[in-house]
């Protein structure tokens, strides 16, 4: 079964960094593109970041560009999610989703930012 | 911030067909493909629609969506109860070099 499960979410201070990872199982994970998405409490969703099936090509919204690094471990079919200078608006639900159009969603990890 | 626009709400009762509007630009919809994902209450994205109008397996058929110049449609006919949820369009925006979604729409089912 094809599966993503997001982890690492949790309560961070405004100004720190938190480290998401999507573990993928159940397809070749170095055939796909990979993306990470957020919702807002009561928000819609939006896009966070993107890499492409090797590594090679990363794309980021312009909320985060600068801020967050994504990354992906084909050896170990990981999907990882570097987050520093964290904000208040940061704050959401984050998933992992496979392919470029995004057709398989791990089941989100939470980040709270907050003093 | 949301670049394609959604009507915030539609419904409809049982049986009834419901159509979603998606407006963007020519930088996104009217350049690449449109996707569409349900999100039911409490739950992960569902992916629904592909490629403008193409239906993955098992998604059933009374789903369908369709694109003319910058805009995009998801239809639902044959409304049913488990259809209430939000759905969202998304595509690529060349301009921005990332992904947009819709503001989003919520279905009732009256």
């Amino acid at each position: 079964e094809v599966q993503l499960a997001e982890s690492g979410g949790g309560l961070v201070q405004p100004g720190g960094s938190l480290r998401l990872s999507c573990s993928a199982s159940g397809f070749t994970f170095n055939d796909f593109a990979m993306h990470w998405v957020r919702q807002a409490p009561g928000k819609g969703l939006e896009f966070v970041s993107a890499i492409d099936d090797k590594g090679g090509s990363a794309f980021y919204s312009n909320s985060v560009k600068g801020r967050f690094n994504i990354s992906r471990d084909n050896s170990k079919n990981m999907l990882f999610l570097h987050m520093g200078s964290l904000r208040t608006e940061d704050m959401a639900v984050y998933y992992c989703a496979r392919n470029w159009h995004m057709d398989v969603w791990g089941q989100g990890t939470t980040v709270t930012v907050s003093s | 911030q949301s670049v394609l626009t959604q009507p915030p709400s539609a419904s409809g009762t049982p049986g009834q067909r419901v159509t979603i509007s998606c407006s963007g630009s020519n930088s996104n919809i009217g350049s690449n493909s449109v996707n569409w994902y349900q999100q039911l209450p409490g739950t992960a994205p569902k992916f629904l629609i592909h490629s403008n109008n193409q239906r993955p397996s098992g998604v059933p058929g009374r789903f369908s969506g369709s694109k003319s110049g910058t805009s995009a449609y998801l239809a639902i006919s044959g409304l049913q109860s488990e259809d209430e949820a939000d759905y969202y369009c998304a595509a690529w925006d060349d301009n921005l070099n990332g992904y947009v979604f819709g503001t989003g729409t919520k279905v009732t089912v009256l």
